[in-house]
């Protein structure tokens, strides 16, 4: 079957910078996704990567290991805006374009 | 302005009786979708759809229409609503058939009694 896995929290201080990591077990990989959800609001989308390595947006970054199927998400200078949950989503196509959300993770910023 | 728009944001209905989610995406997208979301479980796929009169099954398709007859809309048919269909709905819209990033509309909360 498809899964992802990434944790279900993670806390960290303003101005620190945080990893989420997401692995993914499915056939037909074809990129990987990030997502940010505030309280009540709706997912925007960060980041993807449909090749390995890094890639920068402003603070976000995301990086993609497609031999590993891994990837995560850096947050850098964390602000306490970014208290969310943030969730990865790997698109795959197995006769047309699926996609499968992980459960998100939710990251509390302190000051 | 580039959106998704949904309708209704809340509903509240009956068992068994038929209602309709409208999704509409001003952006030109080819890709439209449906999701839910339920806590600790995260956004799972309804149906999709890569082009007009083209729409597949996504992960959780049963108690669920939908119909592309235009690009620009993508409605949800909930022909005979259930307790276990309470959830909040998501449609999203990208550019391209591969979906890798996707425009989300407000969302629509469903209670079913």
């Amino acid at each position: 079957g498809q899964s992802l896995e990434q944790p279900s929290e993670v806390t960290a201080v303003e101005g620190a910078i945080v990893q989420i990591n997401c692995t993914y077990q499915t056939s037909g990989f074809y990129g990987l996704s990030w997502y940010q959800q505030h309280d009540g609001g709706a997912p925007t989308f960060l980041s993807y990567n449909g090749l390995d390595g890094l890639e920068e947006t402003g603070r976000f970054s995301s990086f993609l290991s497609r031999s590993d199927s891994y990837g995560y998400l850096l947050l850098q200078e964390l602000q306490m805006k970014d208290s969310a949950s943030y969730f990865c989503a790997v698109s795959s196509y197995t006769g047309g374009f699926k996609t499968i959300f992980g459960a998100g993770t939710r990251l509390f910023v302190k000051a | 302005e580039a959106q998704v728009t949904q309708n209704p944001r809340y509903l509240i209905t009956v068992t068994g009786k038929k209602l309709t989610v409208t999704c509409s995406q001003n952006m030109n997208h080819e890709y439209m979708s449906w999701y839910r979301q339920d806590p600790g479980l995260g956004l799972r796929q309804i149906y999709y759809s890569m082009n007009v009169e083209v729409t597949d099954k996504g992960d959780v398709p049963e108690g669920y229409k939908v119909s592309r007859k235009e690009k620009r809309n993508f409605p949800l048919i909930l022909e005979s609503p259930s307790p276990n269909q309470t959830s909040l709905y998501f449609c999203a819209s990208s550019w391209g058939q591969r979906n890798t990033e996707a425009f989300f509309g407000q969302g629509t909360r469903l209670t079913v009694v």
